[in-house]
């Protein structure tokens, strides 16, 4: 099975900080990485596919980039309602793997 | 609007099956290339996905836990069932049903989630 990393674990940045987000896979994903944003006691919610498309309804601050195996998620400006715990997503293979999360929380 | 509910048994006993449902709407199980997806959260830990299945019936599996598991759907209820047997107290967890977009091979909706706890 495809591996999942990211870095870092967890964060603490200030509102109006310029974040950014790092995803690696164990092998060539090509661009079939995903996105979700998940704050607590609710179901995930898809940001970015394709490593880069800005899922509809998505504030434009949000943006991913990447490909083969490193991929990188950046929030150009932190807001509030930007506190929560990010996880990449391999849709390469059939048997879809998830990164083991990173909290962005408040400095 | 898309929509996905989990339904099912809050608490099961070690040992035992549990069978989840995931009812859909605002859209067809049949729709080409259409797919929903079983994740899964312990309490504090990470996503964790476990099966899949599309409109072609193509399904696939967690590696580490395709001998416990089987995902089916019935198109004509909108509904995608996943059992998982021998349950055990490390499999509680919140259970999510999600939609894959065949478009974006993304899971796009999600539903609210389902907490099972296993104990005896």
């Amino acid at each position: 099975d495809i591996q999942m990393t990211q870095s870092p674990s967890s964060l603490s940045a200030s509102v109006g900080d310029r974040v950014t987000i790092t995803c690696r896979a164990s092998q060539s994903i090509s661009s079939y990485l995903n996105w979700y944003q998940q704050k607590p006691g609710k179901a995930p919610k898809l940001l970015i596919y394709a490593a880069s498309s800005l899922q509809s309804g998505v504030p434009s601050r949000f943006s991913g980039s990447g490909s083969g195996t490193d991929f990188t998620l950046t929030i150009s400006s932190l807001q509030p309602e930007d506190f929560a715990t990010y996880y990449c997503q391999q849709s390469y293979s059939l048997r879809v793997t998830f990164g083991p999360g990173t909290k962005v929380d408040i400095k | 609007q898309v929509t996905l509910k989990e339904s099912g048994p809050v608490l099961v006993k070690p040992t035992e099956t549990l069978t989840l449902t995931c009812t859909v709407s605002g859209f067809s199980l049949s729709n080409a290339r259409m797919g929903v997806s079983w994740i899964r959260q312990p309490p504090g830990k990470a996503l964790e996905w476990l099966a899949h299945i599309f409109s072609n019936d193509e399904k696939s599996y967690s590696t580490s836990l395709k001998s416990r598991l089987t995902i089916s759907k019935d198109t004509s209820k909108s509904q995608v069932v996943l059992t998982m047997t021998n349950m055990d107290p490390v499999d509680t967890a919140t259970y999510y049903c999600a939609r894959i977009d065949p478009q974006k091979y993304g899971m796009d909706v999600w539903g609210q989630g389902t907490t099972v706890t296993v104990s005896s």
